[in-house]
C-alpha cells in the first residue's frame, strides 16, 4: 500500500520567512496530493491541493509542486506570519473510493 | 462545500463500556466512508473503509471485533468502541467520499 514520508518533522522560521514541507510517497498510481493544516484540536483543513497532470500550484502565499518522476511533492509558504502556526500534513490518494494516506505531520512555528 | 457531521463532538466513558460516534454527509451521498484515529501529536492512521451496504474494510492491526462500524445509509457510517479501555482515548476523525473527501470536526474520547 501506499507510503507518505514527511520532513521536517518540526520547523521554526521568523515571522516574513518561507517555510517548506517536503513528502515523498511510494505508489506511483497516486494521483491526487492535498497539503492539510490542522490546530489544536480540530479537523484537518485543507489549504491546498495538486493532481499528478500538474506540476506547481499556487494559491496567494501557498504553492505546491509535484515531481512524478520522483515521487515527491512540497509545500511552499511564503511570507509567513504568526497565524500560520499549526501541525501541516501532506497526504497521498491512489485513485477515487480510497482512503488518504497521511504523512506524519510538521509542527510549523512562525515566531515575531 | 460539502458537510460532514460528527456527533457526539466530545465524550468521557468509563473503562469497559461502549460508545457509539456518528458521522453523517449533510449534503451528499457518500459512497464510502473513512474513520481516522489521531494520537495526540500524531498523524491521522486510517483504521476502516466503509462502504454503504457492505462490511467494513479494517487496517492491520485494527481489531475489527472491537471498533464496529456500520454503513446503513448513504450518509451515515457508526463507529462503536466497546469496551472501551484508557489507550483507545483518542480523536476519532471520520471522512465522507463522494469522489472528493469531506472531514468530520472529529469526536475526541476519553475513557476513564
Amino acid at each position: 500500500g501506499e507510503n507518505v514520508e514527511q520532513h521536517p518533522s518540526t520547523l521554526s522560521v521568523q515571522e516574513g520567512d518561507s517555510a517548506v514541507i517536503k513528502c515523498t510517497y511510494s505508489d506511483s498510481a497516486s494521483n491526487y496530493f492535498p497539503w492539510y493544516k490542522q490546530e489544536l484540536g480540530k479537523r484537518p483543513q485543507l489549504i491546498i491541493d495538486i493532481r499528478s497532470n500538474v506540476g506547481e500550484k499556487k494559491d496567494q502565499r501557498i504553492a505546491v509542486t509535484l515531481n512524478k518522476t520522483a515521487k515527491h511533492f512540497s509545500l511552499h509558504i511564503t511570507e509567513t506570519q504568526p497565524e500560520d502556526s499549526a501541525v501541516y500534513f501532506c497526504a497521498a490518494l491512489a485513485q477515487a473510493g480510497t482512503a488518504l494516506i497521511f504523512g506524519k505531520g510538521t509542527t510549523l512555528s512562525v515566531s515575531s | 462545500g460539502a458537510v460532514v457531521s460528527q456527533h457526539p463532538s466530545w465524550v468521557i466513558c468509563k473503562s469497559g463500556t461502549s460508545v457509539k460516534i456518528e458521522c453523517r454527509s449533510l449534503d451528499f451521498q457518500a459512497t464510502t466512508m473513512f474513520w481516522y484515529r489521531q494520537f495526540p501529536k500524531q498523524s491521522l492512521m486510517l483504521m476502516a473503509t466503509s462502504n454503504e451496504g457492505s462490511k467494513a474494510t479494517y487496517e492491520q492491526g485494527v481489531e475489527k471485533d472491537k471498533f464496529l462500524i456500520n454503513h446503513a445509509s448513504l450518509t451515515l457510517s457508526t463507529l462503536t468502541v466497546t469496551s472501551a479501555h484508557p489507550e483507545d482515548s483518542s480523536f476519532y476523525i471520520c471522512s465522507a467520499s463522494d469522489g472528493e473527501q469531506y472531514f468530520g470536526p472529529g469526536t475526541r474520547l476519553t475513557v476513564t
